[in-house]
């Protein structure tokens, strides 16, 4: 199971972008990549997934380049309300979580 | 929107009793999953079940630990002779079975938070 790196906190203001890393070196050729959001007291929340390339939705962009040894996720113009634990996981069909980033974004 | 439903939001038990945690998985799901989250840390994986039976299982889900899907549409997590350090948020998850290269998306519940005293 490919492990997953990423920073422990950020810090970013409402309207901005904020990028989130996710270093996952040993990521084999069946797996995606998944983030997930989680607010207090609540359960995650899938956010988007990708295998390689850029994938956008409503919510997020997702970045990963071609060796996909790591990934970013991109929230575009934050809000309050974005403040949460984001995990990135990576692997074929389980769903293993790591300490993930906790993100607050302040006024 | 679909949700996956968990009863109670929260029980208190006192230490070495038995406590059954309840969950409704969305409808056309076939995975199930359980999940435990202690205050302050991460999400850890307890279990997974497909097919009526456990697919996958964590160091953290030993004897103490029974799951079971008693009818079509409920799956419940057994904790027998509850310690303290079992307080936790419990959260139950479904899936539709993953593909062959994909990692399926899970669909969380608000969790039942267990206080053992």
């Amino acid at each position: 199971l490919a492990k997953t790196t990423q920073p422990i906190s950020m810090d970013s203001y409402e309207g901005q972008e904020v990028n989130i890393t996710c270093s996952h070196n040993n990521i084999a050729t069946n797996d995606y990549i998944t983030w997930y959001q989680q607010f207090p007291s609540q359960g995650p929340r899938f956010i988007i997934q990708g295998y390689k390339t850029k994938v956008t939705n409503e919510v997020a962009s997702l970045f990963i380049p071609a060796d996909r040894k790591s990934s970013t996720l991109s929230l575009p113009r934050v809000s309050l309300s974005d403040t949460a634990v984001y995990y990135c996981l990576v692997g074929p069909n389980k769903l293993i979580f790591g300490a993930g980033t906790r993100l607050a974004v302040h006024p | 929107e679909p949700e996956v439903t968990q009863t109670p939001s929260h029980q208190v038990t006192q230490m070495g009793q038995e406590v059954i945690l309840r969950c409704v998985p969305i409808s056309n799901h076939l995975y199930f999953y359980w999940y435990r989250q202690i205050l302050g840390q991460k999400v850890e994986f307890l279990v997974s079940f497909y097919n009526n039976e456990i697919s996958e299982k964590s160091e953290i889900f030993d004897d103490q630990f029974s799951v079971e899907r008693p009818d079509g549409s409920n799956f419940t997590l057994k904790i027998r002779s509850t310690k303290l350090e079992d307080s936790a948020m419990y959260f139950c998850a479904s899936s539709e079975p993953p593909g062959a290269l994909r990692n399926t998306e899970a669909f969380f519940g608000q969790g039942t938070r267990l206080t053992v005293v």
